[in-house]
């Protein structure tokens, strides 16, 4: 079975354009998360999906970041206009739902890493 | 709130040597314990995790980790490590009332040497 994918591996892109980031979870995972890890700090939660509906977006930085998880499959995290200070390596997380609040494994994938110049 | 502090953020150890990467945590309510590992080009993996009962956890690879409520602390050790264990090492927590997202360490990396 496939395990979390995201898309693409890297990108460098310059101050002020737009990138898409893209994440396929595992199939089933009605959980999706994206977290971010700017360089030599530590990984940061962004926000979670359940199924289509955000549960919590408490980690968006700004509202340049929009995510989106249209009919409960893939996600997106566009970064629009994207800034220096958005540079890191942007992980994807999915789980199966939680069975009376205890928490299963979350399983990343390889992460994006953005440069932005 | 909680944090996590990983007070190491590099840990050089020659092969078959023991190793202790160290964790703690600071939170006002109580909190299920990860500890994930990411090896070079590949995402994190969760290698242990203590949600309750025996506060020594056994893990992947040969890992364990305790916990200890009193120290606020969840020590991840290994008594023999390999050249293959370089990677690093993420320690996490999630509030019990809040399973639905992680609060990272900044990490440690494992470099071990023949």
């Amino acid at each position: 079975e496939a395990g979390v994918t995201q898309f693409p591996s890297h990108s460098v892109i310059e101050k002020g354009q737009t990138v898409t980031l893209r994440c396929d979870p595992i199939s089933g995972h009605d959980n999706l998360y994206w977290y971010r890890r700017v360089m030599g700090k530590e990984i940061k939660f962004l926000l979670h999906f359940v199924k289509e509906s955000k549960q919590d977006e408490s980690g968006m930085p700004n509202n340049r970041f929009l995510a989106e998880r249209t009919g409960g499959t893939y996600s997106t995290l566009k970064v629009q206009p994207a800034e220096l200070e958005d540079s890191g390596v942007y992980f994807c997380a999915s789980s199966p739902p939680f069975p009376g609040q205890a928490p299963t494994e979350a399983f990343f994938g390889q992460g994006t890493r953005l440069t932005v110049v | 709130a909680q944090s996590v502090t990983q007070l190491d953020s590099q840990v050089p150890v020659f092969e078959e040597a023991p190793v202790e990467l160290r964790c703690n945590y600071s939170s006002s309510v109580s909190v299920y314990l990860f500890w994930y590992v990411q090896y070079p080009n590949q995402g994190l993996q969760l290698l242990l995790k203590y949600l309750s009962g025996s506060t020594l956890v056994k893990g992947i690879n040969g890992f364990e980790a305790e916990f200890n409520k009193s120290q606020t602390s969840f020590h991840l050790r290994k008594p023999s490590v390999h050249i293959s264990d370089t990677a690093e090492y993420f320690c996490a927590v999630s509030p019990l009332r809040n399973t639905d997202k992680l609060i990272f360490g900044t990490g440690t990396r494992l470099q071990v040497f023949p």
